[in-house]
């Protein structure tokens, strides 16, 4: 059972463009939602996080927006550049889980020049 | 600092070998974390601990097993390697009652 869904496995967008990124979740109890960055023979990366109590979250070129009432969240990357071109996890956590956190299957993010 | 590595990089084991997968920290987190990672699949938790001497299942522990002697350091035991075993294994860690986890670079096993 998926608690955490990113649904399209592939996105490509031009440079300078925004790239969205939507992720999914099931489990009504996660309150923290995260995003991590990860390029190959790497490890993952913390890019961003979200709390349930806001809808928004932004740094710099990266916003992630929380929609609880549809169980979605999405990141949005304005302007995409090419060296964003990575896997994009979404990860999911809930207070009392010892910072357990339940990830997606990931996005390959291509950016053109 | 180093953050958090991993020992070996890459690995290939016979099956029904035996071998451990080294994990550190350098930033004093008592939380730290095992994953493994299958192509086209996302992290799926093994083991975890909360402190020195305190570790607990996540959701696929089966063929593993792992002990927290230090704060530092975090071993993952594969006893009597299967094929299903082969995978990119992930280390992490964070400080107590945080999320963000901090991640190795990874070791990539091969059973054969």
């Amino acid at each position: 059972d998926q608690q955490v869904k990113q649904n399209s496995p592939s996105l490509s967008v031009q440079e300078g463009r925004i790239s969205i990124l939507n992720c999914d979740y099931t489990n009504s109890m996660f309150d923290y939602f995260l995003w991590y960055k990860k390029y190959p023979a790497e490890g993952p990366t913390f890019l961003i996080s979200i709390s349930s109590i806001k809808d928004k979250n932004e740094d710099g070129r990266f916003t992630v927006f929380l929609n609880k009432s549809a169980k979605h969240l999405s990141l949005h990357i304005v302007p995409s550049q090419p060296g964003d071109s990575a896997v994009y996890f979404c990860a999911a956590g809930y207070t009392g889980a010892n910072s357990k956190l339940t990830f997606g299957k990931g996005i390959t993010l291509s950016v053109r020049p | 600092n180093a953050g958090v590595t991993q020992t070996p990089k890459f690995r290939i084991l016979k099956i029904g070998q035996s071998m451990t997968l080294q994990c550190a920290q350098d930033m004093n987190h008592n939380y730290m974390y095992w994953y493994r990672q299958d192509p086209g699949m996302g992290l799926k938790l093994i083991y975890y601990s909360v402190g020195a001497g305190i570790t607990d299942k996540g959701e696929v522990p089966n063929g593993y097993n792992v002990s927290r002697s230090t704060t530092e350091d975090f071993p993952l035991r594969l006893e009597l390697a299967a094929p299903s075993q082969t995978s990119v294994y992930f280390c992490a860690s964070t400080r107590d009652s945080t999320y963000e986890q901090y991640f190795g670079p990874g070791t990539r096993l091969t059973v054969t």
